[in-house]
């Protein structure tokens, strides 16, 4: 159980397109979900918590009108790259967690979305 | 900014070795989580510990914590060449978000 799926797992964009990546919590309600950015062999980047029905809460540093998310049911959250650049070009991964599971801290990780911006 | 500081960057074993890898954090926690990524791959769960536990078994994985010390160590025994993928730790306090380490990156050696 608690498998999160994410869609797509590889894109590739022209600079200046948009780019949206779901992320699907197939077996559980998540109430709460997360978007990380990792660079090559680097550690994950929180960017954003999610919470179904209300707005998304950004880190520091982190565009809210260029990385829009969308937490609209239980078990989908999407994440729009906007007027994707190269420099947005990355690994983006969500994770899920669910208040019903046991262990309520842990987080289900998505597989990941690598975007590469021409 | 990342509180998990991991120690060492790289591990380089051979097979049947145990591997070792240690984490250090800053500030106060409610638990603290080990995860492993393969290679362009998702994080994979391995344990959780919380603050007022001070060991923790899994399979082949042993994690300690030591609260007065903010620091833990994952230990991974009997190593196998499938074990090699990068490990993160992250602290958690209840119902927040996971600040992550750096990481270790471990190669298994057959």
């Amino acid at each position: 159980g608690a498998v999160v799926s994410q869609h797509p797992s590889w894109v590739i964009c022209k600079s200046g397109t948009s780019v949206k990546i779901e992320c699907r919590s197939l077996d559980f309600q998540a109430t709460t979900m997360f978007w990380y950015r990792q660079f090559p062999k680097q550690s994950l980047m929180l960017m954003a918590t999610s919470n179904e029905g209300s707005k998304a809460t950004y880190e520091q540093g982190v565009e809210k009108d260029k990385f829009l998310i969308n937490h609209a049911s239980l078990t989908l959250s999407t994440l729009t790259v906007t007027s994707a650049h190269p420099e947005d070009s990355s690994f983006y991964i969500c994770s899920a967690r669910a208040p019903g599971l046991a262990r309520t801290d842990t987080q289900y990780f998505g597989p990941g979305t690598r975007l590469t911006v021409l | 900014s990342q509180q998990g500081e991991e120690d060492p960057q790289a591990l380089s074993i051979q097979e049947g070795e145990n591997a070792t890898m240690n984490c250090s954090y800053k500030t106060s926690i409610n638990n603290l989580q080990w995860y492993r990524q393969n290679s362009g791959r998702g994080l994979v769960h391995l344990i959780l510990i919380r603050s007022n536990e001070r060991e923790k078994h899994s399979g082949r994985l042993r994690v300690t914590l030591d609260t007065s010390k903010k620091s833990s160590s994952l230990l991974i025994t009997a190593s196998r060449a499938a074990d090699t993928a990068s490990y993160f730790c992250a602290t958690g306090r209840l119902s927040q978000k996971l600040v992550f380490g750096q990481g270790t990156r471990l190669t298994i050696n057959p």
